[in-house]
């Protein structure tokens, strides 16, 4: 398997525009979820999903984000309109239960 | 209200030398503690992992012992080598959750 899989890889935008991060779970995963990195925060869960549905995102910090499962190999994270202190790097994961297996991540950077 | 908690940002070791890297947790309900580490632009890695019904668990030169009297967890590298150094995340769940809770992160440095 290749593992999780992140796209894009880096992501450059101006402030106020639209931001999609994509993310391709590891087949049989029921589990997905998507955390953002910073140095002040460390890893934060944002949201997480069991069999596509979403089951709690209470970490996703404003109603500028949203993030759906519309099916078991594929999620999105959305950001809109984006801001200068949603720059972080963004990691999907995906699991059966337990360990979880990380994406390369996104690095995001808006200015 | 952090549940899981690493206390220290840093640690720099002497190569050959242990490395012990410390996680505090305040929920009595988790059930499993796991190490991730992390490279710089990659995503973190499983490293080891530990249930609440053991409180040694060894794979190489990586040890983790859990203490639930004190909710504590240590993760011990002995020797540490130079490709020891990342970032070290501690994570914890409770069995009826699907998702793992992490500590902020302890970098670790092991100097040749």
């Amino acid at each position: 398997d290749a593992g999780v899989i992140q796209s894009p890889r880096h992501e450059v935008t101006e402030m106020g525009q639209e931001v999609t991060l994509r993310c391709k779970p590891i087949s049989g995963h029921d589990y997905l979820f998507w955390y953002r990195q910073t140095m002040m925060r460390g890893l934060e869960l944002l949201i997480y999903f069991n069999n596509n549905v979403p089951i709690d995102d209470s970490g996703m910090p404003e109603d500028r984000f949203s993030a759906k499962m519309p099916n078991a190999s594929f999620s999105t994270l959305k950001i809109q309109p984006s801001e200068p202190r949603d720059s972080a790097v963004y990691f999907c994961a995906s699991s059966s239960r337990g360990r979880e297996y990380f994406g390369p991540g996104t690095r995001l950077t808006v200015t | 209200d952090q549940q899981v908690k690493q206390n220290s940002p840093s640690l720099s070791v002497q190569e050959g030398r242990i490395s012990i890297l410390n996680c505090d947790y305040t929920n009595s309900m988790f059930d499993y503690f796991l190490w991730y580490k992390k490279y710089p632009a990659e995503g973190p890695t499983f490293l080891i992992s530990i249930s609440s019904i053991k409180d040694k668990n060894e794979d190489g030169r990586f040890t983790v012992f859990l203490n639930k009297s004190a909710k504590h967890l240590s993760l011990h590298i002995v020797p540490s080598q130079p490709g020891d150094s990342a970032v070290y995340f501690c994570a914890a769940m409770k069995g009826s959750q699907g998702n793992l809770i992490f500590g902020k992160g302890t970098k670790l440095s092991v100097k040749p």
